[in-house]
């Protein structure tokens, strides 16, 4: 079976601009993450989805970045506007439902100049 | 709060065996999983455990022991490829279902 798909696969943006992320899931998963993975760090989650509606966005910086998954398929992760901070490595990880092993995608590496 | 730790660094030979540890604090756990992450890739999913014992897939196995909240890999016949980085992650029930990762071991193989 197709894997997650992201795209970009790299973005270079300037501080204060914004950028957004695509990420399909696995056919038939039910339950997204977007992680954020700073250079020498493990992921950490921003967002989590169940089909279309968020389950824990506890970590998100709201003032900023916000997430939609909209048909509980594709979904898009937004920063507006980017601080130099943000640049890191975004993954998109689908799992078949909630608790189950979660599978990543190749991820989209930010550049934030 | 939940905390995991995992040694930096750790380097090794082809065809030794190489055991990589991770300890855990955390509320309410709910397994424990490791990922392989290859320098500038995605994690892939390599080991889950949820009950104590040792489970074995191949040239690499996972050991929970959940009343000392410890767990290791072991990677056998270590090869070149296998040069990357091991992250170590945990579930817990406080924290939904999504996963919280250490910082990951980088692994260097060497011939």
């Amino acid at each position: 079976e197709a894997g997650v798909a992201q795209s970009p696969r790299y973005k270079i943006i300037e501080k204060r601009q914004s950028v957004a992320f695509w990420c399909n899931p696995i056919s038939g998963h039910a339950t997204l993450y977007w992680y954020q993975q700073i250079l020498g760090q493990g992921p950490k989650l921003l967002i989590q989805f169940q089909n279309n509606g968020v389950v824990d966005d506890s970590q998100l910086p709201k003032d900023r970045f916000s997430a939609e998954r909209l048909k509980g398929v594709d979904s898009t992760l937004k920063i507006q506007p980017a601080k130099l901070e943000d640049s890191a490595v975004y993954l998109c990880a689908s799992s078949r439902g909630v608790g189950e092993t979660q599978y990543f995608g190749p991820g989209t590496r930010l550049l934030v100049l | 709060g939940q905390n995991i730790d995992q040694p930096t660094e750790m380097t090794a030979t082809e065809g030794a065996i190489v055991q990589i540890n991770c300890t855990y604090q955390t509320s309410g756990f709910n397994g424990l999983f490791w990922y392989q992450q290859h320098a500038g890739e995605a994690p892939t999913f390599l080991s889950y455990n949820v009950l104590d014992g040792l489970e074995e897939k191949g040239r690499f196995s996972s050991f929970l022991s959940r009343s000392k909240g410890y767990s290791y890999l072991l990677l056998k016949e270590l090869q070149m490829k296998d040069s990357a980085s091991y992250l170590c992650a945990v579930r817990d029930h406080q924290a939904g279902t999504a996963l919280i990762f250490g910082k990951g071991t980088t692994l260097s193989v060497s011939s």
